[in-house]
């Protein structure tokens, strides 16, 4: 069974950090890669979606990586904001109904 | 445009009551996914349809039957509630399978006593 790891579990930050959440994937065959965000009680928004053939994709003050070989990617936030404070999810698609996600990452900017 | 809604948002059922569960997108997708969501477990796929009149079984399916007897709609149901069944489900769509984004809806709170 595919195993997508998240680390850290959680992270506090003041305001104003970049910061770096991993996501682990063990088994590299995969069609893509999304990384959403999940707020108390809320249902899941979608940040980020990289194809399989993409490296990188970018939205505003997101940058997601993605490096199938080594079954890493990696969200990294600029300017860290009290508003990004969440839960953020990776989850992996092996087939469309194979998708895999993390735990997830709790992230804390403190103002 | 709603994107992906569910009802009810809450729910607290007796061992043995059923229920059914009711999502419905109207972004035309024609993928359409069940998950539940435990602590600790992330979301686990239940069960999930490619088009209207088709469903599938995903990795937690047991206890659970659903139906896509309408593109827009995918009823999850609960035939016998159990309490390990108490968790939070979310719906989610996609345009296709591999290469499309999924959006979820808000979640369904359910508590089997």
């Amino acid at each position: 069974k595919q195993e997508v790891t998240q680390i850290p579990a959680a992270l506090s930050v003041p305001e104003g950090e970049n910061l770096v959440l991993n996501c682990s994937f063990t088994d590299s065959a995969i069609y893509n890669l999304q990384w959403f965000r999940q707020d108390p009680g809320k249902g899941l928004t979608s940040l980020l979606l990289i194809q399989s053939s993409q490296r990188e994709q970018t939205s505003g003050r997101l940058n997601a990586s993605l490096d199938k070989s080594s079954g890493r990617s990696t969200l990294y936030i600029a300017a860290s904001q009290p508003g990004d404070s969440a839960t953020y999810l990776c989850a992996v698609l092996y087939n469309f109904n194979k998708f895999y996600f993390g735990s997830g990452t709790k992230l804390n900017v403190k103002p | 445009n709603a994107g992906v809604t569910q009802t009810p948002k809450f729910r607290v059922l007796k061992t043995g009551q059923s229920m059914t569960l009711l999502c419905a997108q109207d972004m035309n997708h024609e993928y359409m996914y069940w998950y539940r969501q435990d602590p600790g477990m992330g979301l686990r796929l239940i069960h999930y349809s490619v088009g209207e009149g088709t469903t599938a079984k995903g990795e937690v399916p047991d206890g659970y039957n659903v139906s896509r007897l309408k593109k827009q709609n995918f009823l999850l149901g609960l035939e016998s509630a159990a309490p390990s069944q108490t968790s939070v489900y979310f719906c989610a769509s996609s345009m296709t399978g591999t290469g499309n984004e999924q959006f979820f809806g808000p979640g369904t709170r359910l508590t089997v006593l």
